[in-house]
């Protein structure tokens, strides 16, 4: 079974640039979730979908993020303008069942840099 | 608001010794919790997990974890660390209505000498 791929693994911006983060979950698993760690902190939640709907999105940091997932399959996580303080890392987890507490597996992460 | 405490940012231990990282963290209810190991390059990898029942928890690569709800805490340990384990630990309790929101702690960086 293959594990939670994101893409890219490392991505270089500018600021006020576009990037858009991508996320495939392990197949057959509902729900997906975005998290990010930015440089000295902890690992934030941003939000969660379950399928193609987004059950929880309290952790987004503004309205320049956006998320989809279209289809309830991959996911895509894109800034808009992108910010210096949007460095860090963008990881993506999955589980199977939604309404129920599950382990999450985790992607390696996207690491995000914007000069 | 649930929160996860590791006071120790960077730990050395040599190779053969045991371990223990530290982990408290601040919820209401029965938590769910959870240890994550992240080694360079590669994505969070669980460990172990407590969600109820016994408090000792036994993971994956020899570590365990015990749940003391007196002290709020949930400590990871392993009695005798191997080279390989070198990595950055996260602890991390289970909040929203699931408990499917993942609240981590800062992590803690363990480096093994030989």
């Amino acid at each position: 079974e293959a594990g939670v791929t994101q893409f890219p693994s490392h991505s270089v911006i500018e600021k006020g640039q576009t990037v858009t983060l991508r996320c495939d979950p392990i197949s057959g698993h509902d729900n997906l979730y975005w998290y990010r760690r930015v440089m000295g902190k902890e690992i934030k939640f941003l939000l969660h979908f379950v399928k193609e709907s987004k059950q929880d999105e309290s952790g987004m940091p503004n309205n320049r993020f956006l998320a989809e997932r279209t289809g309830g399959t991959y996911s895509t996580l894109k800034v808009q303008p992108a910010e210096l303080e949007d460095s860090g890392v963008y990881f993506c987890a999955s589980s199977r069942f939604p309404g129920q507490i599950e382990t999450q597996y985790f992607g390696p992460g996207t690491r995000l840099l914007v000069l | 608001a649930q929160s996860v405490t590791q006071p120790d940012i960077h730990i050395t231990v040599s190779e053969g010794a045991s371990l223990e990282l530290r982990c408290n963290y601040s919820y209401g209810a029965t938590p769910y919790l959870f240890w994550y190991v992240q080694s360079p390059g590669q994505g969070l990898q669980l460990l172990l997990k407590y969600f109820s029942g016994d408090t000792l928890v036994q993971g994956i690569k020899g570590f365990e974890a015990e749940f003391k709800r007196s002290q709020s805490s949930f400590n990871l340990r392993k009695p005798s660390v191997h080279w390989s384990d070198a990595a950055e630990y996260f602890c991390a309790v289970g909040a929203g209505e699931y408990g499917n929101k993942l609240v981590f702690g800062a992590g803690t960086i363990l480096r093994v000498k030989s």
